[in-house]
């Protein structure tokens, strides 16, 4: 079956810092992939996605890139800000409408 | 912007109850999901609708029940509460076909104690 790998948090960082979140992947065929953010309180909103390989998703300085000979698609940022405090999950669909999550991954910015 | 609203943010109930979660959504969705979140587990699904009176087991249907009366609004009930069963657990909709269908909105969640 389809299954997500997130690095296991919580990952700090100072503002201004670089961001990578790891994130591999196991599907049959074609799945497309996401990048969800759950900020405190709230439920999750769509990050990113990207739905065929090579595609590069990229929303609020974040980006993905869709790598199928690795099987990764890897959560990065030039700059984190202490707002993008928050916790972030990995996710395929790989037909139908049911998406698969990783574990997820807290992010904490610090000043 | 679409809007996925829970009945309640919180709720403490006993052992045994019934519970009742309620879900609205206001953009014409056809799919409906209830997923419960835990520590180091993620989202795991329990049940999704892709219609009216449609319901399919996810994941972890075990202890739960659900209910699709009308296109809005998506209902988990648990029988008879236990212990296992206090979560938060968060309620999420999307279109019904093509690429919209896999972008999932989601509710702010219900975080259910039960004791």
């Amino acid at each position: 079956g389809n299954s997500v790998t997130q690095m296991e948090g919580p990952v700090t960082l100072s503002e201004e810092a670089f961001l990578t979140i790891n994130c591999t992947y196991t599907a049959t065929g074609y799945p497309s992939l996401f990048w969800y953010v759950q900020y405190p309180g709230e439920g999750l909103q769509l990050l990113l996605k990207a739905t065929k390989a090579d595609d590069k998703g990229s929303n609020k300085g974040f980006e993905a890139t869709y790598r199928k000979e690795t099987t990764s698609f890897h959560l990065e940022k030039g700059s984190v800000q202490v707002s993008d405090s928050a916790v972030y999950f990995c996710a395929l669909t790989g037909g139908g409408n049911k998406l698969t999550f990783g574990t997820g991954t807290q992010l904490k910015v610090e000043l | 912007d679409v809007k996925v609203t829970q009945s309640s943010r919180y709720l403490v109930k006993r052992t045994g109850e019934k519970v009742f979660l309620e879900c609205v959504q206001d953009m014409d969705h056809e799919n409906m999901f209830w997923y419960r979140q835990d520590p180091g587990l993620g989202l795991r699904l329990i049940y999704f609708s892709y219609d009216v009176k449609m319901k399919e087991k996810g994941d972890i249907p075990e202890g739960y029940s659900v209910s699709r009366e009308k296109k809005e609004r998506f209902s988990l009930i648990l029988e008879s509460a236990s212990t296992n069963q206090t979560s938060m657990y968060l309620c999420a909709s999307s279109l019904g076909w093509g690429q919209g269908a896999y972008e999932q909105y989601f509710g702010p969640g219900t975080r259910l104690t039960v004791t």
